[in-house]
């Protein structure tokens, strides 16, 4: 069965730092993985996507993944932290079915 | 751009009502879903739909049913609420095309059952 981990429930940066989420997933076959936010009394909108093309894989608002197949893993990177970007973030993964598996989110807070 | 309404944000019931959540949307999407989203949790997938009349249970449907008339309402019931429904519920609806494709997701019902 698919599953998809996110280490760390709760992420804090300094405003204008790296933010670095962390996922990893488990699969047999190549997955198809997402990233998600969910920004306070909203619905989730997607981030970006992997799809099986490019390993970089850039987003809106200035974030980015790498897929990396060797590590089972698709972080979640931007390289300078804005306080609009506090949120829940989300990894999913799905194989070719219709159903998408979520991790359990990163609540990401943005020190001033 | 593709719009997903659920009819209510907040929603507070007692033990024992059947409760009707309601999920439109506006692009002509074959596939829904439900999901509850709990702390700690995570989404976890209800049931999903991937043309009317036809549902499938996703991970977690005990206490749950779900209609689908038209193709672009999806319902959610709880024939007999109970307090561990208390949680925030998410729509989503995504084009025929599978995993790959996007989700779009309404804003959530947040319900709570006393």
């Amino acid at each position: 069965a698919q599953s998809v981990t996110q280490l760390g429930s709760h992420v804090s940066v300094s405003e204008g730092a790296l933010v670095l989420l962390r996922c990893n997933y488990s699969s047999s076959v190549p997955p198809y993985l997402f990233w998600y936010v969910q920004y306070p009394n909203q619905g989730l909108q997607l981030l970006l996507k992997y799809t099986s093309a490019a390993t970089l894989v850039k987003g809106i608002n200035g974030f980015e993944a790498e897929f990396k197949k060797s590590e089972t893993s698709f972080h979640l990177t931007k390289p300078s932290a804005h306080m609009s970007d506090a949120a829940e973030y989300f990894c999913a993964v799905g194989f070719g079915n219709e159903k998408l598996t979520f991790g359990t989110g990163t609540r990401l807070t943005i020190i001033p | 751009d593709v719009k997903v309404t659920q009819s209510s944000r907040y929603l507070v019931k007692r033990t024992g009502e059947k409760v009707f959540l309601e999920c439109v949307q506006d692009m002509d999407h074959e596939n829904m879903f439900w999901y509850r989203q709990d702390p700690g949790l995570g989404l976890r997938l209800i049931y999903f739909s991937y043309d009317v009349k036809m549902k499938e249970k996703g991970d977690i449907p005990e206490g749950y049913s779900v209609s689908r008339e038209k193709k672009e309402r999806f319902s959610l019931i709880l024939e007999s609420a109970s307090t561990n429904q208390t949680s925030m519920y998410l729509c989503a609806s995504t084009p025929l095309t599978p995993i790959q494709e996007t989700q779009y997701f309404g804003p959530g019902t947040r319900l709570l059952v006393l």
